[in-house]
Order: structure tokens, then sequence, then C-alpha cells
């Protein structure tokens, strides 16, 4: 398995500029994560999925931010628009249980986010 | 609310055993503890788990006390690979939601 993938790796935007960041869980995971991380805030999660369906959106900092998963294999997270203060290294994680337990989340490498 | 509490940095020579402690004092009976690590630069990656009894795998140990008020992770031969942010976290059974992160231990391997 390939594991839990992110485009792009880097991205630099101006600021205003709409930006939308790319995830590919692994096959068969149905939990489905965004995180952001700074030096200031650290890791924070930004909204989960279940099964493609918006669990928790309750760390989604402003309305200029939104998430979909039209499917099993697919999300994104756009910033529209973007601010410098976005600037973060953004994480995709899946996950899923077995037996009912939760076996660990497996990370993406992340996209580096600067909007100058 | 941090749920654990761990140092904020550690040292450790390279092949000697790392051992990071973690408390985590309001932990529920069904609440796992989980270590994750974060190496310089790449996303979290998980380590180990478990509820009550000690567990080990490929990569640590885990040790946690009969109170399960703590625990600590075991590196048994550090590298300088090794060289991470360590994340203990606590969660409850049967869920994968809401990973909480704080700020982990900073495990610096030297020569």
């Amino acid at each position: 398995d390939a594991g839990v993938i992110q485009s792009p790796r880097h991205e630099v935007t101006e600021m205003g500029q709409e930006v939308t960041l790319r995830c590919k869980p692994i096959s068969g995971h149905d939990y489905l994560f965004w995180y952001r991380q700074t030096m200031m805030r650290g890791l924070e999660l930004l909204i989960y999925f279940n099964n493609n369906v918006p669990i928790d959106d309750s760390g989604m900092p402003e309305d200029r931010f939104s998430a979909k998963m039209p499917n099993a294999s697919f999300s994104t997270l756009k910033i529209q628009p973007s601010e410098p203060r976005d600037s973060a290294v953004y994480f995709c994680a899946s996950s899923q249980l077995l037996d009912g337990a939760n076996y660990g989340y497996t990370f993406g490498s992340g996209t580096r986010l600067t909007v100058v | 609310d941090a749920k654990t509490t761990q140092p904020t940095s550690m040292d450790c020579a390279e092949g000697r055993a790392a051992n990071l402690p973690c408390n985590h004092s309001t932990i529920s009976g069904n609440e796992y503890v989980y270590w994750y690590r974060q190496i310089h630069s790449q996303g979290p990656q998980y380590i180990i788990h478990g509820l009550k009894n000690n567990e080990t795998n490929e990569m640590a140990s885990l040790i946690i006390t009969e109170d399960r008020k703590s625990s600590t992770l075991i590196l048994p031969h550090a590298t300088l690979r090794d060289t991470a942010v360590y994340y203990c976290i606590v969660q409850a059974t049967g869920t994968a939601s809401k990973l909480t992160f704080g700020t982990g231990t900073r495990l610096q391997v030297t020569l």
C-alpha cells in the first residue's frame, strides 16, 4: 500500500487566492482526518469524516475553510480566500476500526502551505 | 483540556534504552493509551497502543502501571533515527475519532 497520499507537497500562493489541498486515504480505511500544524498551535484537528460523511468540523477555523469527501478514495480541503495566517503544514490521516479497536492513524507526508 | 502530561524534552545516548514517561491520571476505563512520534518534517507515525497490559511490537514496548495512571514507552536500543517528538494520547475504545495531540516529548538521541 502506498499509504496516505497528499498533494501538492508544497504550495505557495498569494493572499486572496483559492487553495485546494488533496488527499487519498488508504483503501479500506473508513475514517479520514485533516490536521493543521504550526509552531504556535501544534497539531490541530480541523475536521474528520466517517464513511465519507463529515462528523465533526468544530476545528475548522473559519468559513473560509471547507472540506469535502465525494468518495471513499478522495478528499479535499479548500481555503478561499487564503490569508498569510493560514500558512502551515496540513496533514491528512486515515484510520479504520478492527473488531471495535482503533489500530492507529496513518498520516500523509503533509502539504506545506505558504501564503504571501 | 490536556489529558496527558509529558516532559518537554529528553536526551538519550545511541544504543541505550530510551524511557519516555507519560502521566494520564484522569484516564477512563474505556480509554486506550496511544503513542505516536513525529520525525522532523514528516507526518506523525503510530508506534503502539495498550489498554492495561504491557505491549511490545517491533518498534517499542509500552508499560502501563496497574492503576493505569501512567505509562512508559521504551525504545530498547535508541538510534539517531529515533530523534523525534513523541506524543502520548488517550483515546476511548471503539472509536477512531478526535485524536488530540499535546506538545509531546522531544527526544534527542546523541552519539
